[in-house]
């Protein structure tokens, strides 16, 4: 099976504008996780989407949030980008068993964005 | 809330040697812990994960051990290889945060030299 991907796989942004970022899941995996990896606050939970509702969230002000499309493909959205937006951008797919408990992860490449 | 610590932050063997990287988690309802790997660039790489049901787990050169009551668990890898030779980051997640929601430790860096 192929893996999960993302695109773009780097983005250059400045401040105050948005960006959508995509990723396809491992085909069958109906779960998509995103995280946010910095040197500083290391990789963080955003949020995780599952059958189009998002199931899981992090601490993350408004300004990210995501959705999920019937084919289980996900997308996430950052407005108003500040510098500290900065970041690798990674999501991950698993598929869903009993939903009492945590299903092993898979990540894509990630995508890096830059603001400016 | 819920916290996974990670120890040693950077860790140098010969190859050869045994490495041994140790995580506390905070939430006592944690029951599923992986190990990611992830080299320069790369994606983390799932390398092994134990349930709480499960006191040790192990694949090969790599084994994972979970002390429920002590709230930690260790990856052992033997005989290192340069290959080995990355960031790894352990992490926890569980009923009171959410199923799929990991918590990250905040890596190691591994260094295997020749």
């Amino acid at each position: 099976k192929a893996g999960v991907t993302q695109t773009p796989r780097y983005l250059i942004k400045t401040r105050g504008q948005q960006v959508t970022l995509s990723c396809s899941p491992i085909s069958g995996h109906r779960s998509v996780s995103w995280y946010q990896q910095t040197p500083g606050q290391g990789l963080q939970f955003l949020f995780e989407y599952f059958s189009e509702t998002q199931r899981n969230k992090g601490n993350f002000p408004g300004r990210f949030s995501g959705r999920q499309f019937s084919n289980s493909r996900s997308e996430m959205n950052v407005s108003t980008l500040e510098l500290g937006d900065s970041a690798l951008y990674l999501c991950a797919s698993s598929f869903p068993g009993s939903e009492m408990i945590t299903d092993t992860q898979y990540f894509g490449p990630g995508t890096r964005l830059t603001v400016l | 809330g819920e916290n996974v610590e990670q120890h040693p932050s950077t860790l140098s063997v010969q190859e050869g040697d045994s490495a041994v990287i140790k995580c506390t988690y905070s939430d006592s309802a944690s029951n599923y812990f992986p190990w990611y790997k992830q080299e320069l660039g790369k994606r983390p790489q799932l390398i092994i994960d134990i349930r709480s049901n499960v006191g040790e787990k192990k694949d090969q050169r790599i084994a994972v051990t979970l002390n429920k009551t002590a709230k930690h668990f260790s990856l052992h890898i033997t005989e290192t290889q340069p290959e080995d030779s990355a960031v790894y980051f352990c992490a926890a997640s569980g009923r009171t945060g959410g199923y799929n929601k990991l918590i990250f430790g905040a890596g190691t860096r591994l260094a295997v030299h020749p």
